[in-house]
């Protein structure tokens, strides 16, 4: 499995609260990325990175942030949490953008409950 | 990317080959077809992709029609650990981050 480890796995936290949660890659993969998963939608990108300190919008990126100071760390912070944002986060990696092989690894998943 | 359709839930008996099928009618000719799947309270995990040729690997084969509308995920010989959630999803190779738009996918359940 390649090395991608999420913290924390689970979290419940107030609404209006701030909640970083942590991406942590040991395969020096260029490309990050943060999903969201929720019953009925599937997965959705929220922000991606393609080196460090670059980062670019996904497609549900209202209320969260991203940084990438380092390769292998990637930030999630949803700036003040609401229960909307109570889902499973995904973190995953690639190596390359675009190629004949076009494989992301996974993390296991952050459970994060906005009470 | 194109948009894809696939059934909700599909049923397999232990040992015969799960057939799990994908539309993407809208598919233009330089987006490629993706499977992946995700096994409960896990993240995704890659399984195959084609542009047109028929494909297949390790763990999978995947048959993508003449038109490209369609295409077929073919498990040949499923297990229990196959019971997963399939995702088809359809996207260009545009050379910027592979930003991957899943779906609600097919709940595949093998079964003894």
């Amino acid at each position: 499995d390649a090395g991608i480890t999420q913290s924390p796995r689970h979290k419940v936290t107030e609404t209006g609260t701030p909640v970083t949660l942590r991406c942590h890659q040991t395969e020096n993969h260029r490309y990050m990325y943060w999903y969201r998963q929720d019953p009925g939608h599937g997965l959705r990108l929220i922000h991606y990175s393609y080196g460090v300190k670059d980062t670019d919008k996904g497609e549900v990126s209202d209320g969260y942030s991203v940084s990438r100071s380092k390769t292998e760390d990637f930030l999630l912070t949803l700036e003040s949490a609401t229960s909307s944002q109570t889902s499973v986060y995904f973190c995953a990696i690639s190596e390359r953008p675009d190629a004949l092989y076009n494989e992301q690894f996974f993390g296991p998943g952050t459970r994060l409950t906005v009470l | 990317d194109a948009k894809t359709t696939q059934p909700t839930s599909m049923d397999c008996a232990e040992g015969r080959a799960a057939n799990l099928p994908c539309n993407h009618s809208t598919i233009s000719g330089n987006e490629y077809v993706y499977w992946y799947r995700q096994i409960h309270s896990q993240g995704p995990q890659y399984i195959i992709h084609g542009l047109k040729n028929n494909e297949t690997n390790e763990m999978a084969s995947l048959i993508i029609t003449e038109d490209r509308k369609s295409s077929t995920l073919i498990l040949p010989h499923a297990t229990l650990r196959d019971t997963a959630v399939y995702y088809c999803i359809v996207r260009r190779h545009t050379g910027t981050a592979s930003k991957l738009t899943f779906g609600t996918g097919t709940r595949l359940q093998v079964t003894l």
